[in-house]
């Protein structure tokens, strides 16, 4: 079975300050790894997504994240935030069997960029 | 906009009751996910569905059901509803490769059972 830990649930930050949001996964298979955020009353959107190659994933709005097989984790980075990042940030696996795609989630972290 | 739409945005009923939630999918996406969201629960995987066959099955509870029509779009049935199926109900679609192709989610069907 897989499992995605988000180790913080709320990550207050000032505007323009760097900020990490923190994610392990537990899995027996490889794994593809996505984050996606959560505006206030909307849908998820994909941030950035590993799936081989390079392990910094670069994402939009600024984001990146690095891929560390020997430590599984995932964390998502972003040298300055702004208001507008404050969000639910999400931690996602895809085991890599064929299985479907279906998504195991972190719980989530909640980020607030304060002026 | 993701390109997903789902109706309706919110569902207000009773406990016993039965509802459907409907979503199309992105124009050319055949696969289909349906997902819930609830503060207890956190955001689980509920069904897939590609191209009309059911691909993948999360914890879904037997109460519920869901089926993809040959236009593609997705319906999710959820019958003998109680107080913890309240809940936000996202569904997702992607393309031919769904594990590497990114899932789009619509912006939610929020259930609330009283």
């Amino acid at each position: 079975a897989q499992s995605v830990t988000q180790l913080d649930s709320q990550v207050p930050v000032f505007e323009e300050a760097p900020v990490e949001l923190r994610c392990n996964y537990s899995s027996s298979v490889s794994v593809y790894l996505f984050w996606y955020v959560q505006y206030p009353n909307q849908g998820l959107q994909l941030l950035l997504k590993y799936l081989s190659g390079s392990t910094l994933v670069k994402g939009i709005n600024g984001f990146e994240a690095e891929f560390n097989k020997s430590q599984t984790s995932f964390h998502l980075r972003k040298p300055s935030v702004h208001i507008s990042d404050t969000a639910e940030y999400f931690c996602a696996v895809i085991p890599v069997y064929n299985q479907g795609g279906k998504l195991i989630f972190g719980q989530g972290t909640e980020l607030s960029v304060k002026p | 906009d993701s390109g997903v739409t789902q109706t309706p945005k919110h569902l207000i009923t009773a406990t016993g009751q039965r509802v459907t939630l409907r979503c199309s999918p992105r124009s050319g996406d055949l696969s289909v996910y349906w997902y819930q969201q609830s503060l207890d629960q956190g955001l689980q995987f509920l069904i897939q569905y590609y191209n009309g066959e059911e691909r993948a099955k999360g914890n879904i509870l037997e109460r519920f059901s869901a089926q993809q029509f040959p236009d593609l779009h997705s319906e999710l049935n959820l019958s003998s509803l109680e107080l913890g199926d309240s809940a936000l109900y996202f569904c997702a679609s992607s393309g031919m490769d769904w594990l590497t192709d990114t899932q789009y989610f619509g912006p939610g069907t929020r259930l609330t059972v009283l």
